[in-house]
C-alpha cells in the first residue's frame, strides 16, 4: 500500500449505531488530520494529531471521537450520529513543523446517516 | 474570522485557453499557500505550493503570490478537458494550537472541448 488509505470507502449507519473509520499513512509523516466535506461547503478541519498528540479540535461534537495510536494510524469513532453528519470524511497526513507542509489526502469515506 | 475566499464558478474556458483561478485570504501572517485539484467524487490532490512572492511554474501550471494584496492565483495554460475539476486554495493560519490549513470553498472549472 502506498500513500494514505482509508476504510471503509462507503458507510451507511443508523443514528443509534457505533462505527469507526480507519486511516493509515505510508509516507513517514508525523501529523494526521480528519476533515469533513459536506455538499456546497468548504473542507472543515476536525482534528489534528502531531506525533500522536491531539493538537487541534475545532469544536467538533462529542459524537465524533478520534484516536491516534501511533503516527501511522488514525481512527474516527462514530456514535449516535445525526443525518446532518452525512458527508465525505477525509484523512490527510503531512510533515508538521512550525509551519504546515503539504498534506496528502486519502480517498475518503462517504458516510450516510439514516 | 479567518477566511479563504474563492469564486465558486463555474468558470468555463475553451480547450487550449488559459484558465485563471483566484484566491484571497484574510490572515496577513499566512506564509504557506497550496492549490489542490478535486475531481467529482474523489479526494483533493496536491498540484502546487508557493511560499514566496512572485510566480512559480510547474509544467502547465503557474502559481502567483502577492502577500501585500493577500492574493494567490493559479494559471493553467493550454487547458484540457481533463482539467475540469474543482480547485481548492489552502492557506496556513493560526489555529488554537498552532498553524493549520484553512481551505477555500473551491472554484469549479469546466474546460469545453
Amino acid at each position: 500500500e502506498t500513500g494514505v488509505t482509508q476504510t471503509p470507502r462507503h458507510l451507511v449507519m443508523g443514528m443509534t449505531n457505533k462505527k469507526s473509520l480507519k486511516c493509515e499513512q505510508h509516507l513517514g509523516h508525523n501529523a494526521m488530520y480528519w476533515y469533513k466535506q459536506s455538499a456546497k461547503k468548504p473542507l472543515e478541519l476536525m482534528f489534528v494529531y502531531n506525533f500522536k498528540e491531539q493538537t487541534e479540535n475545532n469544536s467538533v461534537p462529542s459524537r465524533f471521537s478520534p484516536e491516534c495510536p501511533n503516527s501511522s494510524h488514525l481512527f474516527l469513532h462514530l456514535h449516535t450520529l445525526q443525518p446532518e453528519d452525512s458527508a465525505l470524511y477525509l484523512c490527510a497526513s503531512s510533515f508538521k513543523g512550525i509551519l504546515p507542509y503539504e498534506q496528502y489526502f486519502g480517498p475518503g469515506t462517504r458516510l450516510t446517516v439514516t | 474570522q479567518k477566511e479563504v475566499e474563492q469564486n465558486s464558478g463555474p468558470l468555463s474556458v475553451p480547450e487550449g485557453a488559459i484558465a485563471s483561478l483566484n484566491c484571497t485570504y484574510s490572515d496577513r501572517g499566512s506564509q504557506s499557500f497550496f492549490w489542490y485539484r478535486q475531481y467529482s467524487g474523489k479526494s483533493p490532490e496536491l498540484i502546487m505550493f508557493i511560499y514566496s512572492n512572485g510566480d512559480k511554474e510547474d509544467g502547465r501550471f503557474t502559481a502567483q503570490l502577492n502577500k501585500a494584496s493577500q492574493y494567490v492565483s493559479l494559471l493553467i495554460r493550454d487547458s484540457q478537458p481533463s482539467d475540469s475539476a474543482t480547485y481548492l486554495c489552502a492557506v496556513n493560519m493560526m489555529g488554537n494550537y498552532g498553524q493549520n490549513f484553512v481551505f477555500g470553498p473551491g472554484t469549479r472549472l469546466s474546460v469545453l472541448p
